[in-house]
Formats: structure tokens, sequence, C-alpha cells
């Protein structure tokens, strides 16, 4: 079955350090993927998409590249804030037919920004 | 635009105790909706999904039941609270592009003492 794995945390940096947080994927079919945050006590809020091999997702200065080769969906930020300290999931959805799709997350990855 | 309301927000309840949450999508028709819990330390395990009225589907089997009685709202009900019942609620409803993405709730936090 279809499948998210993303790098376990947490994450610790520095403020104005460099994030990645790897994702890669398994799926049948044609994935759609996304980067979603949750920031303490609230709902996951969708962060970024790619639709296909190669899109570049982008938002609040995160980015992130749909790989197909590698299968692969790393999220970056090239300076992360205080402000971004939240937990983050990979996920993808594969199209099922009749208009129904499954989602699925990967665990969540915890970042913490110090200052 | 549409809205997606949880409440309520933060829940303590006894063993034992009844539980009725409750979503309501706005700004949408026949939306597919869904139930995840978020347990402490864990990822998202999808619990119910809906893709209309009282059509419900199961992921899991649990102590917990969900009904869908109109078209935009979606609850999440059990009769008797367990200890592991514990946990974040949260109710998605998915968009109408076609990339199949959702759009979350702002999460109930239950508690079972």
């Amino acid at each position: 079955g279809d499948s998210v794995t993303q790098m376990e945390g947490p994450v610790t940096l520095s403020e104005e350090a460099f994030l990645t947080i790897n994702c890669t994927y398994t799926a049948t079919g044609y994935p759609s993927l996304f980067w979603y945050v949750q920031y303490p006590g609230e709902g996951l809020q969708l962060l970024l998409k790619a639709t296909k091999a190669d899109d570049k997702g982008s938002n609040k200065g995160f980015e992130a590249t749909y790989r197909k080769e590698t299968t692969s969906f790393h999220l970056e930020k090239g300076s992360v804030q205080v402000s971004d300290s939240a937990v983050y999931f990979c996920a993808l959805t594969v199209p099922r037919g009749a208009g129904s799709y499954q989602l699925t997350f990967g665990k969540g990855t915890k970042l913490s920004v110090i200052p | 635009s549409q809205t997606i309301h949880q409440w309520p927000a933060t829940l303590v309840q006894p063993v034992g105790s009844p539980l009725s949450l409750e979503c309501t999508v706005e700004g949408t028709s026949n939306p597919n909706l869904y139930w995840y819990r978020q347990a402490a330390g864990r990822g998202l395990q999808l619990l119910f999904y809906s893709v209309g009225i009282g059509q419900i589907s199961s992921e899991v089997p649990q102590n917990l039941s969900a009904s869908r009685p109109q078209d935009r709202q979606f609850i999440l009900s059990s009769k008797k609270l367990l200890l592991s019942d514990s946990g974040f609620y949260l109710c998605a409803w998915r968009g109408q592009l076609n990339t199949g993405e959702l759009f979350f709730g702002e999460g109930s936090r239950l508690t079972v003492l």
C-alpha cells in the first residue's frame, strides 16, 4: 500500500539556520504530495503542495520539490524563525476513481527553533 | 470561502461518560468529511469518513461512532469513554480540487480521567 516516511524528530535548530526535513514515499499511481504544518494546540494547515513530477511547491519561505526518480519531497527553508516551531507532516493522495482519494500521512516531525 | 469549525475545543470527561464532538463546514455542499485522532506522540489516525448524509465508513474498530445527520455536519460520539480515547480529534473536509488535499478544523482536545 501507499506509505510516507519522514525523518524522525525532534529537530532543534537555532534561528536563521537552514532546515531540511526529509520525506520519501511509496505509492501506486501518480500521487500528489503535500506538507502540512501544525502549530501548538491547533489543527493542521496546508503549507504547500506539488501535483506532478518536478513541480516545486512553496509558501512562507518553505519549498519542496516533487522528485519522482528518488520518490522524495523534502521540505527546506533557508532561514528558520522561532515562529516556525511546529510539527510538520508530509502526506500524499492518490486518486482511487469516482472522485475518491486515499490520503496517507507521515508520522510528523517536530521542529523547535531557539533564539 | 469555506470554513470548518469544531467544538468543543477542550473537553475533560470521566471514564464511562458519553462523548459528542461536533464539526460543521460552511461555504460548500456535499463535502467529503473525515475524523482523525492524534494521540500524544503519535501520528494521525483516520477514524471515520463520510461521502454524504448517513454514509459513514469506519477505518478502525473502536469505542467510537460517527454520524452525519446533515450535509455539512459530522458528529463523533461514544456511549462510554475509555482512558485510551484521550487525544486530539481533528475534523477535515476534502477540497474541490482534483488533488485530494484536506482542510482541517481547529481540533478538539479530549482528556479522559
